[in-house]
């Protein structure tokens, strides 16, 4: 089947807009991570879902960072108030199980003016 | 938590020579380890990954060796081609539950033809 899949694929914001980006995984995959990949970086973890549990949000790097996946299948993550140091790529991955391999999307490219 | 180091920053090397790219990490309950490769603007994508039980992992001219007492593992690319040039990321599961993973800062490889 299709692999995984974001949208937008690029998104600009003004300073203080509030912005959602879609996920939707793998179809079956139960496993959905977001990260936030900085330019010339690593992939840093931002948050993990089972199913519609969200087990980790450890690395959201503040309260206007918010996530959800209802249904357990599309998730959405929102920025509130957007700042320029969120300017990053996001990226969405998915698997099967917990630990098994990793699938990422394109990401969406996220500009704050 | 979990620190991952991955050197070198930047490779390049003739068509048809071997490169080689280390990582080391912290945390020795760590049992997974992926290595991603990014092409400018496109997702990363799992080439090669291996478990803590396994000291070696081939497929085709890409390896993968681990050294758990050392905490290092290497991606080993054999017959280089100008198709590999990217930038590589290693990558260390820090928990064996979620399949969360902890990347290093990333190789960028350039293969000359």
């Amino acid at each position: 089947g299709a692999g995984v899949s974001q949208s937008p694929r690029y998104k600009v914001a003004k300073r203080g807009q509030d912005v959602a980006l879609r996920c939707d995984p793998i179809s079956g995959h139960v496993s959905l991570f977001w990260y936030q990949q900085a330019l010339g970086q690593g992939p840093e973890f931002l948050t993990y879902f089972q199913n519609e549990a969200q087990l980790d949000k450890s690395g959201l790097p503040s309260d206007r960072f918010f996530a959800e996946r209802p249904e357990g299948s599309v998730s959405t993550l929102k920025i509130q108030r957007t700042q320029q140091e969120d300017s990053a790529v996001y990226l969405c991955a998915s698997s099967f199980l917990e630990g098994e391999k990793l699938f990422f999307g394109s990401g969406t490219q996220l500009s704050v003016l | 938590g979990e620190n991952v180091e991955q050197h070198p920053s930047t490779l390049s090397v003739q068509e048809g020579d071997s490169a080689v790219i280390k990582c080391t990490y912290s945390d020795s309950a760590s049992n997974y380890f992926p290595w991603y490769k990014q092409e400018l603007g496109k997702r990363p994508q799992l080439i090669i990954d291996i478990r803590s039980n396994v000291g070696e992992k081939k497929d085709q001219r890409i390896a993968v060796t681990l050294n758990k007492t050392a905490k290092h593992f290497s991606l080993h690319i054999t017959e280089t081609q100008p198709e590999d040039s990217a930038v590589y990321f290693c990558a260390v599961s820090g928990s064996s539950n979620t399949g969360k993973l902890i990347f290093g800062q990333g190789t960028t490889l350039q293969v000359k033809p």
